[in-house]
């Protein structure tokens, strides 16, 4: 049980650029999300899940697109980096009202 | 939308106790609690759901004014491992889920 796979874990993009961050859960969780954190904050929700083929915005979308086409994978996608999107990335699945299990993380860095 | 928490951060001795808060402005379905260390990815404490329903840690203790929309983490007898960020994280509907700003907990032995 691998739990929440995030790939890349580092990533350095020039402006401009675009990128997809991978997620996968092997746990069969219905709901998963993305956050971004940036130093010294808290977790700004960006996007989120409820199922495959389900999605919705959080608090801060712009920028990322997401789509959710098995249960298993929720990738995250930046449409043309900019240096605001310098940010650790975490993605979250769970189950009903459990508890989120996150991934370990991509330290996104945009020069 | 997101919980407020505080404090902002704590400086504890080895022993001593401390209360972190967690307040929201909309009605909450749940509350979670979670401890970051530096460079790591948050970990699970606590679930406090509506209706009374708990599920942790057996160290760990909390509660839930659903009335008022508050939570408090209780640590006692602080241990070093306990040193991290704390998070709250609450949800009012299923589906869209806030994390709080964070509290810095620091144990000094």
């Amino acid at each position: 049980n691998a739990g929440v796979t995030q790939t890349p874990k580092f990533q350095v993009l020039k402006t401009g650029q675009s990128m997809t961050l991978q997620c996968a859960q092997d746990m069969n969780h219905e709901y998963m999300s993305w956050y971004r954190q940036d130093p010294g904050m808290g977790l700004r929700l960006i996007h989120y899940s409820v199922g495959a083929g389900i999605t919705d915005q959080g608090e801060v979308p712009n920028g990322y697109n997401v789509s959710r086409s098995t249960t298993e994978d929720f990738p995250l996608r930046l449409l043309s980096a900019a240096p605001s999107q310098t940010s650790v990335y975490f993605c979250a699945s769970r189950s009903g009202y459990n508890e989120q299990f996150f991934g370990p993380g991509t330290r996104l860095t945009v020069l | 939308q997101q919980p407020v928490q505080s404090p902002q951060a704590v400086i504890l001795r080895e022993g001593e106790d401390a209360v972190i808060n967690c307040s929201s402005s909309k009605a909450l379905y749940s509350v979670h609690w979670y401890r970051q260390k530096h460079g790591e990815a948050p970990v699970f404490l606590m679930i406090l759901l509506k209706g009374g329903e708990q599920k942790g840690h057996e160290k760990i203790s909390a509660s839930f004014n659903e009335k008022k929309q508050q939570s408090s983490l209780y640590l006692t007898a602080s241990q070093l491992s306990y040193s991290g960020t704390y998070f709250c994280g609450t949800g009012s509907n299923f589906n869209k889920f806030y994390f709080g700003s964070g509290t810095k907990l620091n144990v000094k032995p």
